[in-house]
């Protein structure tokens, strides 16, 4: 009955490859969000969806491309993978975009070697 | 631009000590404020929120429009209290603060 879940937990992956991950909630919640939490432990928001429409994207690399199939999912896809892109990320979901009040998912730690 | 700050990147007080984790931002409208807690390798969980005023875990936060500040206190800190510490400021534009590391001394 996990609210918000991420997969993978851990992805260690060679510079240049292309991986994705997924989340989803079950809260039924509009808003969908993807953070990336740097090795200093600052917290950026990156994306957000509503209703599988981008509503917030943030100066991130062409390299990240997020997906939301329907509005219990958004994936994030990264191209060519950098040593930059080495970080935790964090999936979220709000009720609704004026609701922001957030809930997160355990993270997906990003190592690029 | 809007932003969210927590001046103390670290904080470390004895346990039974008061605490008090600083948040201060700047929004011109009226901001929706929110502190989030991460304890060791686990996610983000909400922890306060303005409107609510209610207490978590013996976590108090007042909404000082006058000095834009949400600053969070509790009067004796435990040690399980030692977590990473978000301000979160959710209105028009998602910031969170630098976070602040608490450490709580036996």
């Amino acid at each position: 009955d996990t609210a918000v879940s991420q997969t993978p937990k851990y992805l260690v992956t060679q510079m240049g490859n292309d991986k994705s991950i997924k989340c989803e909630q079950n809260l039924g919640h509009d808003t969908m969000y993807w953070y990336k939490q740097d090795s200093k432990k600052f917290l950026k928001i990156m994306f957000s969806y509503n209703n599988k429409e981008l509503i917030i994207n943030e100066t991130v690399p062409n390299r990240f491309s997020p997906k939301s199939p329907d509005k219990a999912h958004l994936n994030l896809h990264i191209n060519s993978l950098e040593l930059g892109d080495s970080a935790v990320y964090f999936c979220a979901s709000s009720l609704s975009m004026i609701t922001p009040e957030q809930y997160f998912g355990p993270g997906t730690r990003l190592t690029v070697t | 631009a809007q932003r969210v700050t927590q001046p103390e990147k670290l904080l470390s007080v004895f346990k039974g000590a008061p605490v008090e984790l600083k948040c201060n931002y700047s929004y011109s409208g009226s901001p929706e404020l929110f502190w989030y807690v991460q304890y060791s390798r686990q996610r983000l969980q909400l922890l306060l929120r303005h409107i609510s005023r209610e207490s978590i875990k013996g976590f108090t936060a007042d909404l000082n429009k006058g000095e834009t500040s949400f600053h969070l206190k509790k009067p004796f800190a435990q040690e399980e209290d030692s977590a990473m510490y978000y301000c979160f400021q959710g209105a028009q534009k998602l910031v969170f603060g630098q976070g602040t590391r608490l450490t709580i001394n036996p």
